[in-house]
Protein backbone atom coordinates (compact mmCIF):
# COMPACT_ATOMS: atom_id res chain seq x y z
CA UNK A 1 0.00 0.00 0.00
CA UNK A 2 0.48 3.57 0.01
CA UNK A 3 2.33 4.02 -3.39
CA UNK A 4 2.94 6.98 -5.35
CA UNK A 5 3.05 7.12 -9.24
CA UNK A 6 5.38 9.82 -10.75
CA UNK A 7 5.37 10.13 -15.09
CA UNK A 8 7.05 10.18 -16.68
CA UNK A 9 9.98 8.54 -15.49
CA UNK A 10 12.02 10.41 -17.72
CA UNK A 11 11.86 13.79 -20.37
CA UNK A 12 13.93 15.27 -22.92
CA UNK A 13 12.91 18.65 -24.10
CA UNK A 14 14.16 21.81 -26.31
CA UNK A 15 15.20 24.84 -24.31
CA UNK A 16 11.62 27.57 -24.02
CA UNK A 17 9.33 24.21 -24.19
CA UNK A 18 7.69 23.26 -21.11
CA UNK A 19 7.12 20.41 -19.24
CA UNK A 20 4.54 18.60 -16.86
CA UNK A 21 5.34 15.96 -14.54
CA UNK A 22 2.71 14.21 -12.91
CA UNK A 23 2.68 12.73 -9.13
CA UNK A 24 -0.33 10.38 -8.13
CA UNK A 25 -1.18 8.65 -4.91
CA UNK A 26 -2.52 5.50 -5.98
CA UNK A 27 -4.45 3.78 -3.08
CA UNK A 28 -4.40 6.61 -0.58
CA UNK A 29 -5.56 10.61 -0.64
CA UNK A 30 -3.37 13.09 0.11
CA UNK A 31 -4.00 16.66 0.66
CA UNK A 32 -0.26 17.50 0.73
CA UNK A 33 2.76 16.23 -1.55
CA UNK A 34 6.04 18.11 -1.72
CA UNK A 35 8.05 18.96 -4.62
CA UNK A 36 12.25 18.21 -4.52
CA UNK A 37 14.25 18.43 -7.17
CA UNK A 38 18.23 16.82 -7.15
CA UNK A 39 21.32 17.27 -9.02
CA UNK A 40 23.84 15.34 -9.38
CA UNK A 41 25.80 14.04 -6.42
CA UNK A 42 24.04 16.35 -4.21
CA UNK A 43 20.78 15.77 -1.60
CA UNK A 44 17.03 16.26 -2.20
CA UNK A 45 15.96 20.00 -2.18
CA UNK A 46 12.66 20.86 -1.16
CA UNK A 47 10.80 23.54 -3.62
CA UNK A 48 7.35 23.72 -2.74
CA UNK A 49 4.72 22.10 -1.14
CA UNK A 50 1.65 21.20 -2.66
CA UNK A 51 -1.93 22.15 -0.81
CA UNK A 52 -4.95 20.02 -2.70
CA UNK A 53 -7.55 22.80 -3.46
CA UNK A 54 -5.07 25.76 -2.42
CA UNK A 55 -1.92 27.51 -3.92
CA UNK A 56 1.32 26.11 -3.49
CA UNK A 57 3.77 27.51 -0.89
CA UNK A 58 7.39 27.61 -2.36
CA UNK A 59 10.70 27.12 -0.74
CA UNK A 60 12.72 30.39 -0.61
CA UNK A 61 14.56 31.09 -3.77
CA UNK A 62 12.47 28.93 -5.96
CA UNK A 63 10.54 30.49 -8.74
CA UNK A 64 6.56 29.93 -8.58
CA UNK A 65 6.12 31.28 -12.16
CA UNK A 66 8.95 29.35 -13.49
CA UNK A 67 7.44 26.29 -11.45
CA UNK A 68 3.83 25.79 -11.66
CA UNK A 69 2.22 23.23 -8.98
CA UNK A 70 -1.51 22.40 -9.49
CA UNK A 71 -2.83 19.69 -6.92
CA UNK A 72 -6.23 19.66 -8.03
CA UNK A 73 -7.29 16.83 -6.65
CA UNK A 74 -6.59 14.54 -3.66
CA UNK A 75 -4.81 11.69 -5.65
CA UNK A 76 -2.75 14.60 -7.50
CA UNK A 77 -0.31 16.91 -8.26
CA UNK A 78 0.84 17.91 -11.23
CA UNK A 79 4.66 20.18 -11.33
CA UNK A 80 5.10 22.46 -14.63
CA UNK A 81 8.97 23.56 -15.47
CA UNK A 82 7.68 26.56 -17.60
CA UNK A 83 9.99 28.04 -20.36
CA UNK A 84 12.78 25.27 -19.96
CA UNK A 85 16.40 26.17 -20.01
CA UNK A 86 19.67 23.46 -19.66
CA UNK A 87 20.38 24.75 -16.09
CA UNK A 88 16.84 23.20 -14.88
CA UNK A 89 17.83 19.85 -15.83
CA UNK A 90 17.37 17.56 -12.79
CA UNK A 91 15.82 14.79 -10.76
CA UNK A 92 12.59 16.11 -9.89
CA UNK A 93 10.81 13.81 -6.91
CA UNK A 94 7.45 14.33 -5.29
CA UNK A 95 6.46 13.31 -2.20
CA UNK A 96 2.90 12.39 -0.91
CA UNK A 97 1.83 12.90 2.96
CA UNK A 98 -0.01 10.11 4.32
CA UNK A 99 -1.16 8.98 7.99
CA UNK A 100 2.03 7.67 9.56
CA UNK A 101 4.75 9.17 7.16
CA UNK A 102 5.29 9.49 3.49
CA UNK A 103 5.55 8.01 0.23
CA UNK A 104 8.12 9.31 -2.86
CA UNK A 105 7.74 9.01 -6.37
CA UNK A 106 10.51 7.45 -7.95
CA UNK A 107 11.26 10.47 -9.86
CA UNK A 108 11.69 12.47 -12.91
CA UNK A 109 14.93 12.86 -15.02
CA UNK A 110 14.44 16.32 -17.11
CA UNK A 111 17.12 17.13 -19.72
CA UNK A 112 17.18 20.10 -21.26
CA UNK A 113 18.79 20.56 -24.40
CA UNK B 1 13.71 20.10 12.38
CA UNK B 2 16.43 18.71 13.79
CA UNK B 3 19.98 19.17 12.29
CA UNK B 4 21.69 16.00 11.90
CA UNK B 5 25.10 15.32 11.18
CA UNK B 6 26.39 12.38 9.64
CA UNK B 7 30.07 10.67 7.98
CA UNK B 8 30.09 11.09 4.25
CA UNK B 9 30.49 7.94 3.39
CA UNK B 10 31.02 4.09 4.81
CA UNK B 11 32.15 0.95 3.72
CA UNK B 12 30.44 -2.32 5.03
CA UNK B 13 31.71 -5.66 3.92
CA UNK B 14 29.24 -7.91 2.46
CA UNK B 15 26.91 -10.01 4.53
CA UNK B 16 28.35 -8.15 7.78
CA UNK B 17 26.12 -5.51 10.18
CA UNK B 18 26.23 -2.05 8.50
CA UNK B 19 26.40 0.43 11.70
CA UNK B 20 25.28 4.51 10.27
CA UNK B 21 25.63 7.03 12.82
CA UNK B 22 23.42 10.00 13.34
CA UNK B 23 24.15 12.97 15.70
CA UNK B 24 21.04 15.01 16.25
CA UNK B 25 21.82 16.80 19.17
CA UNK B 26 19.63 19.76 18.76
CA UNK B 27 16.43 16.98 18.89
CA UNK B 28 13.48 18.05 20.46
CA UNK B 29 11.08 16.36 22.42
CA UNK B 30 8.67 15.79 20.21
CA UNK B 31 10.92 14.87 17.24
CA UNK B 32 11.21 11.44 15.65
CA UNK B 33 14.31 10.32 14.07
CA UNK B 34 13.45 9.09 10.54
CA UNK B 35 16.08 7.40 8.42
CA UNK B 36 15.08 6.90 4.72
CA UNK B 37 17.52 5.80 1.37
CA UNK B 38 18.09 6.28 -1.60
CA UNK B 39 19.34 3.75 -4.46
CA UNK B 40 20.61 5.72 -7.18
CA UNK B 41 18.52 7.24 -9.96
CA UNK B 42 15.00 6.18 -7.53
CA UNK B 43 13.10 8.31 -5.11
CA UNK B 44 13.94 7.81 -1.26
CA UNK B 45 12.44 4.51 0.81
CA UNK B 46 11.18 4.91 4.15
CA UNK B 47 13.31 2.24 6.57
CA UNK B 48 12.80 3.01 9.72
CA UNK B 49 11.40 5.87 12.84
CA UNK B 50 11.33 5.90 16.34
CA UNK B 51 11.20 8.34 19.32
CA UNK B 52 12.84 6.85 22.55
CA UNK B 53 12.46 3.66 22.12
CA UNK B 54 14.67 1.04 20.02
CA UNK B 55 12.98 -0.08 16.80
CA UNK B 56 12.96 -3.02 14.49
CA UNK B 57 11.48 -3.84 11.34
CA UNK B 58 12.02 -6.52 8.69
CA UNK B 59 14.62 -3.85 7.08
CA UNK B 60 16.45 -2.34 10.02
CA UNK B 61 17.22 -1.69 14.08
CA UNK B 62 17.02 1.88 15.19
CA UNK B 63 18.81 2.17 18.21
CA UNK B 64 18.27 5.47 20.13
CA UNK B 65 21.02 6.82 23.11
CA UNK B 66 19.01 7.88 26.16
CA UNK B 67 19.73 11.25 25.77
CA UNK B 68 18.21 11.26 22.30
CA UNK B 69 21.28 13.29 21.36
CA UNK B 70 22.31 10.28 18.73
CA UNK B 71 20.71 7.29 17.02
CA UNK B 72 22.36 4.29 14.99
CA UNK B 73 20.89 2.55 11.98
CA UNK B 74 21.74 -1.15 11.41
CA UNK B 75 21.54 -3.25 8.77
CA UNK B 76 21.64 -6.95 10.24
CA UNK B 77 23.34 -8.44 7.33
CA UNK B 78 24.47 -5.84 4.52
CA UNK B 79 23.74 -6.61 0.99
CA UNK B 80 25.12 -5.26 -2.62
CA UNK B 81 21.73 -3.89 -2.67
CA UNK B 82 21.72 -1.67 0.44
CA UNK B 83 24.48 0.05 -1.48
CA UNK B 84 22.81 3.35 -1.10
CA UNK B 85 22.69 7.05 0.62
CA UNK B 86 21.10 6.88 4.01
CA UNK B 87 19.84 9.94 5.40
CA UNK B 88 18.69 10.51 8.72
CA UNK B 89 16.18 13.08 9.47
CA UNK B 90 14.30 15.12 12.39
CA UNK B 91 11.13 15.79 11.97
CA UNK B 92 8.28 16.86 14.37
CA UNK B 93 4.18 16.22 13.44
CA UNK B 94 3.38 16.56 9.95
CA UNK B 95 6.11 18.68 9.55
CA UNK B 96 8.23 18.67 5.92
CA UNK B 97 11.24 16.68 5.59
CA UNK B 98 14.07 18.37 4.87
CA UNK B 99 17.04 16.28 3.52
CA UNK B 100 20.71 16.91 4.54
CA UNK B 101 23.65 14.84 3.01
CA UNK B 102 23.70 11.73 3.91
CA UNK B 103 26.21 8.86 3.89
CA UNK B 104 26.73 7.32 1.02
CA UNK B 105 26.92 3.25 2.10
CA UNK B 106 29.19 1.11 0.05
CA UNK B 107 28.79 -2.85 0.51
CA UNK B 108 32.19 -4.73 -0.61
CA UNK B 109 31.59 -7.86 -2.10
Amino acid sequence: GAVVSQHPSWVICKSGTSVKIECRSLDFQATTMFWYRQFPKQSLMLMATSNEGSKATYEQGVEKDKFLINHASLTLSTLTVTSAHPEDSSFYICSARRQGGYTFGSGTRLTVV
Amino acid sequence: DAKTTQPTSMDCAEGRAANLPCNHSTISGNEYVYWYRQIHSQGPQYIIHGLKNNETNEMASLIITEDRKSSTLILPHATLRDTAVYYCIGREGDDKIIFGKGTRLHILP
